[in-house]
């Protein structure tokens, strides 16, 4: 879907807690996703994907999970760090088009 | 491996001129780029898909006379935004997939942004 509005919604963290990022996707038959992070003033950096014939994936301190049925993704960060503040965003493409719908963002502050 | 880059990472320019955006993958070639714009405290846009040695496919109420895309070659696309006015001025970001991966879902890369200023 279009991004809209003209704020990010916030998550604002413990260092060491974890943190659950949520997003809602828009296209029922969207079959891949990926989390992405941006630091101010970059280019999205590649997290985590998942396929829509799963629905859980680790990597190295996240999981992504996918719940088809609502429609919802999230990616979890465990021990978060001061490091990982940054804008978090979640993508859905299909097969169909292959084009990356991103999701309207996160902004993950971690305090110190 | 797979760096896509962006030159200049940062322009200003006078209302009405042209500016043109360079993206290059460094280390592999990519038939299919990509060109989004991004505006403060939002999302990623998709404006258009450039393929190499074709016409690319513009996002619906993306003026493609305006924006020019051209994709010479596997490793260069670029943009050109005509007749800049300062609602242009945005963050404009490329990625690229890389085509010795194949498959359905081959990753996009992407470049680390130009920031445009129009005055």
């Amino acid at each position: 879907g279009e991004s809209v509005g003209l704020h990010l919604p916030t998550l604002s963290v413990q260092e060491g807690d974890n943190s659950i990022i949520n997003c809602a996707y828009s296209n029922s038959a969207s079959d891949y996703f990926i989390w992405y992070k941006q630091e101010s003033g970059k280019g999205p950096q590649f997290i985590i994907d998942i396929r829509s014939n799963m629905d859980k994936r680790q990597g190295q301190r996240v999981t992504v999970l996918l719940n088809k049925t609502v429609k919802h993704l999230s990616l979890q960060i465990a021990a978060t760090q001061p490091g990982d503040s940054a804008v978090y965003f979640c993508a859905e493409t299909s097969g169909a088009t292959n084009k990356l719908i991103f999701g309207t963002g996160t902004l993950l502050a971690v305090q110190p | 491996g797979a760096v896509v880059s962006q030159h200049p990472s940062w322009v200003i320019c006078k209302s009405g001129t042209s500016v043109k955006i360079e993206c290059r993958s460094l280390d592999f070639q990519a038939t299919t780029m990509f060109w989004y714009r991004q505006f403060p405290k939002q999302s990623l846009m998709l404006m258009a898909t450039s393929n190499e040695g074709s016409k690319a496919t513009y996002e619906q109420g993306v003026e493609k006379d305006k924006f020019l895309i051209n994709h010479a070659s596997l490793t260069l696309s670029t943009l050109t935004v005509t007749s800049a006015h300062p609602e242009d001025s945005s963050f404009y970001i490329c990625s690229a997939r890389d085509v010795g991966l194949g498959g359905t879902h081959s990753e996009q890369y992407f470049g680390p942004g130009t920031r445009l200023t129009v005055t």
